[in-house]
């Protein structure tokens, strides 16, 4: 079975600054996607960002990118020029490609707090 | 972006009454949509998926009479909880599979259950 791990349940960033979200992953596929997702107080969850595990190419999304290292099962978030709406927990999640279902597995949260 | 509506967003009820939730894809047509229960500062726990004109399927520990799934059309899943008790008391998350964009799940709003 797949996991997702967030070693940091906490993670504090001055703003303007940047900051790195960990995620560890276990999968025995070959073909998945990553994704991110930032859930602000208001508990609506956010799809920052989406990896697919055959593109080597790290996907950016404004301030906001990974590195992906598919041998070592890591995607790591990082927030570039924080800002105080980058509040939030941010979710790491796993998708297996393809299938009928696709149902997400999730961390734990790693709760972002940005300081003015 | 694809946008998920959920409704209502917060619902307080008597113990043994039931309350219905409904989750719409109000941009796409979601063939696939999920159940998920998120207790305070944790992870969301997936509950059931729900695929349209099927029964659904449900995660093991997941009551299926108490937890009744609907996903009668396209754009619309529902989510009844029966005879509810305090302690079904949480905040519930649905999320629509978009199939024919970037297959992407995209999350509604949230229900907040109240069971007094």
């Amino acid at each position: 079975a797949q996991t997702v791990t967030q070693s940091q349940p906490e993670m504090s960033v001055q703003e303007a600054e940047t900051v790195t979200l960990s995620c560890t992953y276990d999968t025995s596929e070959s073909d998945y996607y990553l994704f991110w997702y930032k859930q602000p107080p208001s508990r609506q969850m956010i799809l920052v960002i989406r990896q697919e595990a055959y593109k080597q190419q790290n996907a950016t999304e404004n301030r906001f990118s990974v590195n992906f290292q598919k041998a070592a099962k890591s995607f790591s978030l990082k927030i570039s020029d924080s800002q105080l709406g980058d509040a939030a927990m941010y979710f790491c999640a796993y998708r297996n490609y393809g299938g009928s279902q696709g149902n997400l597995i999730f961390g734990k949260g790693t709760k972002l707090s940005v300081k003015p | 972006g694809a946008v998920v509506s959920q409704h209502p967003s917060w619902v307080i009820c008597k113990s043994g009454t039931s309350v219905k939730i409904e989750c719409r894809s109000l941009d796409f047509q979601a063939t696939t949509m999920f159940w998920y229960r998120q207790f305070p500062k944790q992870s969301l726990m997936l509950m059931a998926t729900s695929n349209e004109g099927s029964k659904a399927t449900y995660e093991q520990g997941v009551e299926k009479d108490k937890f009744l799934i609907n996903h009668a059309s396209l754009t619309l899943s529902t989510l009844t909880v029966t005879s509810a008790h305090p302690e079904d008391s949480s905040f519930y998350i649905c999320s629509a599979r978009d199939w024919g964009g970037r297959d992407t799940q995209y999350f509604g709003p949230g229900t907040r259950l109240t069971v007094l």
